[in-house]
């Protein structure tokens, strides 16, 4: 069965910092990959889908930025993190027309 | 485009109260329609879907019809338990050159007092 996992669960990172948070799926080929956020009280927001190893499309213009250097590896990044890039990162692929996620990356910056 | 529009909350039921949960869409086309549910400090779980008009999707005692005239897609439980308290997200799937996109309402925090 297909299986998606993120880490790390819990970041804890002062602005400025650098950010990487990973994403591997298991038991497909070539999936659809997203990255989401989950501001605090908020909904989701779609960052970053891939539909293969380094097509990368953006949503929404920001300070991240994301790689798929394999085809079940999906990598979110900055350079620089703000504080305002805190909260839950979800990662997430679509199995038919359905879509699953990972655990999530809870982030705060301080 | 295409949106979702949930009812705010939260929502405070006490046990064994029917639950009602609007959600309404817009979309050009035919979107398959969604609810995900949020434990606390989890991800996203599929709780049930519905592809097409007049599908009901069920799963752990929730329902929601799939009403293409009033665009709705309302969720319902006719007895809520206090481990149903979580976070409730309506989605709805839309294609863009073969590629899948999700819209997610804000999400309806429901909690269920024993």
């Amino acid at each position: 069965s297909q299986t998606i996992h993120q880490w790390p669960a819990t970041l804890v990172q002062p602005v400025g910092s650098p950010l990487s948070l990973e994403c591997t799926v298991e038991g497909t080929s070539n999936p659809n990959l997203y990255w989401y956020r989950q501001a605090a009280g908020r909904g989701l927001q779609l960052l970053f889908y891939s539909v293969g190893i380094g097509q990368i499309s953006s949503e929404v213009p920001q300070n991240l930025s994301a790689s798929r250097p394999q085809d079940r590896q999906f990598i979110l990044s900055s350079k620089k993190l703000l504080l305002s890039d805190s909260g839950f990162y979800l990662c997430a692929w679509i199995s038919g027309n359905t879509i699953y996620f990972g655990e999530g990356s809870w982030l705060t910056v301080v | 485009g295409n949106s979702v529009t949930q009812m705010e909350g939260p929502v405070t039921l006490s046990e064994e109260a029917f639950l009602t949960i609007n959600c309404t869409y817009t979309a050009t086309g035919y979107p398959s329609l969604f609810w995900y549910v949020q434990y606390p400090g989890e991800g996203l779980q599929l709780l049930l879907k519905a592809t097409k008009a007049d599908d009901k999707g069920s799963n752990k005692g929730f329902e929601a019809t799939y009403r293409k005239e009033t665009t709705s897609f309302h969720l319902e439980k006719g007895s809520v338990q206090v481990s149903d308290s979580a976070v409730y997200f309506c989605a709805l799937t839309s294609t863009t050159s073969g590629t899948y996109k999700y819209i997610f309402g804000t999400g309806t925090r429901l909690k269920v007092l024993a």
